[in-house]
């Protein structure tokens, strides 16, 4: 399997620019999670989907953030505007789920560097 | 809410050395999972291991053991004979046994092993 897969790994952008991360789970896997990474944060969880359907966005910033499961392989983070303080590493990371956890695997992350 | 604290944020060592890195956690649950994960300085996220709440084993894994206490909410992770290879930060996590779990991480300790 190919892991879970990030796209891009590296993201430059200008204030106030549309940023759109990406996130191919693992096939099989109905958990999916985005975290952000800050030296001042760590890991933070800003969603959760189980069976495509988010659970818990408690974590998501402001309304600047969205986040969307169209189907089970794919997902999108989604800032709009983006503010310098957005940048941070974004992990994308899925899960078998269900009552019995086993690990979550993560992806490579995102680098967002917001200008 | 689950908390975890690493209060260690940073720690320096010598090649061959034995290191103890510390993880307290918080929950009022009775059965949930803790989790150690590295992130080595290319930037993914390595999943180590997982020990459920009743399971308190000791395990090891060649250089690799952890401590698991509850009466002390503890689950410590020792590298043994350390090597420079093992620089990186390392992450404690804990997650509910639910259904819609979702993992709370530590901060990090950042461990450097230098030759």
């Amino acid at each position: 399997d190919a892991g879970v897969i990030q796209s891009p790994r590296h993201e430059v952008t200008e204030m106030g620019q549309e940023v759109t991360l990406r996130c191919k789970p693992i096939s099989g896997h109905n958990s999916l999670f985005w975290y952000r990474q800050t030296m001042m944060r760590g890991l933070e969880l800003l969603i959760y989907f189980n069976n495509n359907v988010p659970i818990d966005d408690s974590g998501m910033p402001e309304d600047r953030f969205s986040a969307k499961m169209p189907n089970a392989s794919f997902s999108t983070l989604k800032i709009q505007p983006s503010e310098p303080r957005d940048s941070a590493v974004y992990f994308c990371a899925s899960s078998p789920g269900g009552v019995f956890w086993t690990e979550a695997f993560f992806g490579q992350g995102t680098r967002l560097t917001v200008v | 809410a689950q908390k975890v604290t690493q209060a260690q944020t940073e720690i320096s060592v010598v090649e061959k050395e034995d290191v103890t890195l510390d993880c307290v956690y918080e929950t009022r649950d009775t059965t949930y999972y803790l989790f150690w994960y590295k992130q080595p300085p290319s930037g993914e996220l390595v999943f180590l291991i997982r020990r459920n709440s009743f399971d308190e084993q000791n395990e090891i894994s060649g250089r690799y053991s952890w401590n698991f206490q509850k009466s002390t909410s503890s689950f410590n992770f020792t590298i043994t004979a350390s090597q420079v290879v093992d620089s990186a930060v390392y992450f404690c996590a804990l997650s509910l046994n639910s259904g819609y779990s979702t993992l709370t991480f530590g901060k990090g300790t950042m461990l450097l092993v230098s030759p």
